[in-house]
């Protein structure tokens, strides 16, 4: 079975500090992994993907996560932290093998960046 | 920018009546979702629709929930008794294909059943 775990809940740093949001993942066969982003009363905004190739992947707004097959992982990072990147962070996990698309969701980390 | 639209934005209905949730996804795109987010807890896959026919469904998609793109750009979620149970944020998706291609989500209907 296909599972996202984000083992904080919350995630609390100051502005101009690096952030790292974690996400691990399991699935049977070879994933595709996402990140989104969720401001208050908003939709899920796609961040950045892994699908092959180099481990690291840069995304939106400074954003980058990078793919660690060994650990399963797929943690979410940026350099300087902005107050405006307070939001609720989802990881989200694709089996290559799944034909219909499906994603499965982490349970989301809230990032809060303080000045 | 093209984006998922999503209507209404928030619905309230009493237990037992029937609900239909409206999505306009993006025009070129193929596969369509409906996920759900009760309040506090994460977000969940109910089904994936492809081809004009669901290509996979959970377990929370019961006989009590349909789909339909009645022409060719709407995609709707019917719920046909709901429940108290059913409150919660529901979202729709959609992605030009399935495999490494990221999904598109409008900003969600709140359905509050009383």
């Amino acid at each position: 079975a296909q599972s996202v775990a984000q083992p904080e809940d919350q995630v609390n740093v100051a502005e101009g500090n690096p952030l790292t949001v974690k996400c691990t993942y399991s699935v049977s066969g070879n994933p595709y992994l996402f990140w989104y982003v969720q401001y208050p009363n908003r939709g899920l905004q796609f961040l950045l993907k892994y699908i092959t190739g180099d481990n690291l992947v840069k995304g939106s707004y400074g954003f980058e996560a990078e793919f660690n097959k060994s650990q399963t992982s797929f943690h979410l990072k940026k350099p300087s932290a902005l107050v405006s990147d307070s939001a609720l962070y989802f990881c989200a996990v694709r089996d290559q093998g799944n034909q219909g698309g499906k994603l499965i969701f982490g349970q989301g980390t809230e990032l809060s960046v303080k000045p | 920018e093209p984006e998922v639209t999503q209507t209404p934005s928030h619905q309230v209905t009493q237990m037992g009546q029937e609900v239909i949730l409206r999505c306009v996804p993006i025009s070129n795109h193929l596969y369509f979702y409906w996920y759900r987010q009760i309040l506090g807890q994460k977000v969940e896959f109910l089904v994936s629709f492809y081809n004009n026919e669901i290509s996979e469904k959970s377990e929370i998609f019961d006989d009590q929930f349909s789909v339909e793109r009645p022409d060719g750009s709407n995609f709707t979620l019917k719920i046909r008794s709901t429940k108290l149970e059913d409150s919660a944020m529901y979202f729709c998706a959609s992605s030009e294909r399935a495999g490494g291609t990221e999904a598109f989500f409008g900003q969600g209907t709140r359905l509050t059943v009383v």
